[in-house]
């Protein structure tokens, strides 16, 4: 089975703080996505990455980068965290961009900014 | 991609077959149906999804109407486990999983 792991379940910021959100998937899949989930909105994408060193902009990037350095690893960071980005953010991966299987989820990372 | 429209909520006997109804009547021809579930504190699950035929997997059955705007995911004997949020999105299958716009879903609470 296709694991996606994200490295805090749970984390707390202060304002203004640079936060990075890690992500690593263990199946060689090409692509993967970073969401964030808020009561009422569903989940919304941020950005998301078909190739190493490649990334796009998802509905809503501002205030966020990515890095994919390697096929494995998709960051999130935040660059100076917001009170507005308290949320739930959930990593996803998939075989091909252009695959008819679902998305595989990692567990979430719910953070908190003060 | 096409709106989805589903029920806030439903309740289901625990054994019995829970069935939870989406509409989707913008849909495009080359759109597929999938469905997810987000258990509590975790990450959605890929369920199932189909294009016009319906569809069974070991967790579900998909069946599609004929018109295509409307489907409906059924759970056969549903447990505790299952109890979730279940959402229902459309998209064209070729494009991955960018641009998958999840709606609120169905809280589906399955008692004993």
């Amino acid at each position: 089975d296709v694991k996606v792991t994200q490295s805090s379940r749970y984390l707390v910021k202060r304002t203004g703080e640079k936060v990075f959100l890690e992500c690593v998937q263990d199946m060689d899949h090409e692509n993967m996505f970073w969401y964030r989930q808020d009561p009422g909105l569903g989940l919304r994408l941020i950005y998301f990455s078909y190739d190493v060193k490649m990334k796009e902009k998802g509905d809503i990037p501002e205030g966020y980068s990515v890095s994919r350095e390697k096929k494995e690893r998709f960051s999130l960071i935040l660059e100076s965290a917001s009170t507005n980005q308290t949320s739930m953010y959930l990593c996803a991966s998939s075989l091909r961009l252009r695959g008819r299987r679902g998305q595989f989820f990692g567990p979430g990372t719910r953070l908190t900014v003060l | 991609d096409a709106k989805t429209t589903q029920p806030p909520s439903m309740d289901c006997a625990e054994g019995r077959a829970a069935n939870l109804p989406c509409n989707h009547s913008t849909i495009s021809g080359n759109e597929y149906v999938y469905w997810y579930r987000q258990i509590h504190s975790q990450g959605p699950q890929y369920i199932i999804h189909g294009l016009k035929n319906n569809e069974t997997n070991e967790m579900a059955s998909l069946i599609i109407t004929e018109d295509r705007k409307s489907s409906t995911l059924i759970l056969p004997h549903a447990t505790l486990r299952d109890t979730a949020v279940y959402y229902c999105i459309v998209r064209v299958g070729n494009t991955g999983g960018f641009k998958t716009i999840f709606g609120a879903g169905t809280r589906l609470f399955v008692k004993a």
